[in-house]
């Protein structure tokens, strides 16, 4: 278990609605990262947030946003909807100041599967 | 433009014998490489990296080779186990925690 936690699980939206997912960060972490990842496809990266502000983005439309709160937990909002938007969205939680990069700081939820019909 | 590639979507092989699961990228900036394992309905778990400083790191059953000159790197996991069946992702970065994935392979180890 990673301490991160995402919710909902699954859902199932209608093309042209929003949806809003979120994720609880392991505690003492301050950045979140979002993923989506397609059928067959690996994880491409969405954005990051950290300390409450976007750092960084992927190729990723602007309907495609997010926040990050005081508690460092964040959401992923999705508007307008595209068929091609269903997924397995994942949340990646970090801590910046952590020195060195090794990969074992990055713990990911579960995710969320999003179905767009 | 798929700058990490895992072109063998999925591997068979025989519980106690050696798994080998290849990666190639394109940029000649990434620094750091990670191989990550997934279950179905789980997250990704982190399982070993190496950086561009090496060429190779070795965790118990778990090592990674990397070629530089090649744009390469292999995970091999020996003595293969029934548990170890699940897909496999081979991810980038340059000194971030903001990662570049392939697009996985299966495992499945059989008995």
């Amino acid at each position: 278990e990673t301490g991160v936690t995402q919710s909902p699980t699954h859902l199932i939206k209608t093309r042209g609605q929003q949806v809003t997912l979120r994720c609880s960060s392991q505690s003492g972490h301050n950045t979140v990262s979002w993923y989506q990842q397609a059928l067959g496809q690996g994880p491409q990266f969405i954005f990051q947030y950290y300390r409450e502000e976007e750092n960084g983005r992927g190729n990723f439309p602007p309907r495609f946003s997010g926040l990050q709160f005081p508690n460092y937990s964040s959401e992923l909002n999705v508007n307008a909807l595209e068929l091609d938007d269903s997924a397995l969205y994942l949340c990646a939680s970090s801590l910046a100041e952590q020195r060195g990069f090794s990969g074992n700081t990055i713990y990911f939820g579960e995710g969320s599967w999003l179905t767009v019909v | 433009d798929q700058q990490v590639k895992q072109n063998s979507p999925s591997l068979s092989v025989q519980e106690g014998r050696i798994s080998i699961l290849n990666c190639d990228y394109t940029n000649s900036m990434f620094d750091y490489f990670l191989w990550y394992k997934k279950y179905p309905a789980e997250g990704p778990t982190f399982l070993i990296s190496i950086s561009s400083i090496k060429d190779k790191n070795e965790d118990g059953r778990f090592t990674v080779f990397l070629n530089k000159s090649a744009k390469h790197l292999s995970l091999h996991i020996v003595p293969s186990q029934p548990g170890d069946s699940a897909v496999y992702f081979c991810a980038a970065s340059r000194d971030t925690d903001k990662l570049i994935f392939g697009t996985g392979t299966r495992l499945q180890v059989f008995p």
